[in-house]
């Protein structure tokens, strides 16, 4: 009940595409659902956080998107660069706790 | 400022050796987390110091001791290091009331 599931494991995009990577989990106590962008040699850094009172939130070409019934989430990168390639994680986070439980990770490459 | 550092950067051992991760944040962090990274499995909590004084167990602790010095420094201590210990370590801090976690660069530990 703890896990978060996240797919695809890898996903190359041309330039310009939009990359779109999934996650599902099953707790519906979790209440807040981060995504996090790491590059090489990095560590992660938040990218853009939802919580489950709003179904999309957009900031700059990311965009999450909330399914609540579905207890699913997706991260949308539009007009996807070649500085986008990096390793994105989601997570879920539940208040009581503050500690987050992430998906196991994709690995975004954006090809020129 | 410096965020979240961590040392070393890079480390071998070998199977028995023991060795202590430093981290320290100069970002006012109540709490602080320790993770490992493996290829496709995420990032797993190790252990968390909700604030000063206190210190949790998180999912994968066994193998693992950790120490929360004073507000600043949240250190990690592999008594009798193991290959299955082979990772990279990473520490986050926390502010009181905010779920963003603020990523330390990592350390690259093999163990052989």
């Amino acid at each position: 009940q703890q896990q978060v599931k996240q797919s695809p494991q890898s996903l190359i995009v041309q330039k310009g595409g939009i990359s779109i990577i999934n996650c599902a989990y099953e707790n519906t106590a979790f209440d807040y659902f981060p995504w996090y962008q790491q590059f090489p040699g990095k560590g992660p850094a938040l990218l853009i956080a939802i919580r489950p009172d709003v179904s999309e939130k957009k900031e700059g070409r990311f965009t999450i998107s909330f399914n609540k019934s579905a207890k699913q989430f997706s991260l949308h990168i539009m007009d996807s660069q070649p500085g986008d390639s990096a390793t994105y994680f989601c997570a879920a986070g539940m208040d009581s706790s503050y500690k987050l439980i992430f998906g196991s990770g994709t690995r975004l490459l954006v090809r020129p | 400022n410096a965020g979240v550092t961590q040392t070393p950067k890079f480390q071998v051992l070998k199977t028995g050796q023991s060795m202590t991760l430093q981290c320290a944040q100069d970002m006012n962090h109540n709490s602080m987390y320790w993770y490992r990274q493996d290829p496709g499995m995420g990032l797993r909590l190790i252990y968390y110091s909700a604030s000063e004084g206190t210190t949790d167990k998180g999912e994968v602790p066994n193998g693992y001791n950790v120490s929360r010095l004073n507000k600043r420094e949240f250190s990690l201590r592999l008594e009798s290091a193991a290959p299955s210990q082979t990772s990279v370590y990473f520490c986050a801090g926390r502010q009181a009331s905010s779920y963003e976690q603020y990523f330390g660069p990592g350390t690259r530990l093999t163990v052989t």
